[in-house]
């Protein structure tokens, strides 16, 4: 079955660029759409952006300035990097796949990672 | 701030139904499918319902969805205990360009 598994750093420092990789085992990356969402403690969720194996992408317009989403079809890993982070960019960060015929049915997502901004 | 509302808690005791509301507008829910994700602290999220009211395998069918105009519903009919978790409804934004997710609602088992 498919797995996916968040991997990087667990603090980082305000004003400095998150980077986080998702590795998909059981699965082709070369087959999905391949979302990001994060979950602030204590509130909601929120979509982040998606990648296409192609390198197709489309960011949430509220921090479409600040992110970039890539993939690594080599590895079966894709990345997100969030710049000139704050406070309020500290949230569970998830990755989930979702199929070519329905890029918003996020089935599986991986467990999460928790990142701290902090100084 | 959310797009989509959902009360901020329900409850029932075990083998009743509890029902789950998100209220959008025509820009979301009124123009685009519905999917309900189960959200336990600690654990990965879980896809329960999609396109308003498909449940994907593996999804008791105690989980139905359905749709009518902007708001849509999630009912968990024969409550059980480890239906206890947070919910969660989303859908592309058209306004917004972007899907969104509801503002959650925490079912508790009493």
């Amino acid at each position: 079955q498919v797995q996916l598994q968040e991997s990087g750093p667990g603090l980082v420092k305000p004003s400095e660029t998150l980077s986080l990789t998702c590795t998909v085992s059981g699965a082709s990356i070369s087959s999905s759409y391949w979302s990001w969402i994060r979950q602030p403690p204590g509130k909601g969720l929120e979509w982040i952006g998606y990648i296409y194996y192609s390198g197709a992408t489309k960011y949430n317009p509220s921090l479409k300035s600040r992110v970039t989403i890539s993939v690594d079809t080599s590895k079966n890993q894709f990345s997100l990097k969030l710049s000139s982070v704050t406070a309020a960019d500290t949230a569970v960060y998830y990755c989930a796949r979702a199929p070519n015929y329905d890029i918003w049915r996020f089935d599986p997502w991986g467990q999460g990672t928790l990142v701290t901004v902090s100084s | 701030q959310s797009v989509l509302t959902q009360p901020p808690s329900a409850s029932g005791t075990p083998g009743q139904r509890v029902t789950i509301s998100c209220s959008g507008s025509s820009s979301n829910i009124g123009s685009n499918f519905v999917n309900w994700f189960q959200n336990l602290p600690g654990t990965a999220p879980k896809l329960l319902i999609y396109w308003n009211n498909q449940r994907p395998s593996g999804v008791p069918d105690r989980f139905s969805g359905s749709k009518s105009g902007t708001s849509a519903s999630l009912a968990i009919n024969g409550l059980r205990s480890e239906d206890e978790s947070d919910y969660y409804c989303a859908a592309w934004d058209d306004s917004l360009s972007a899907y969104v997710f509801g503002t959650g609602t925490k079912v508790t088992v009493l």
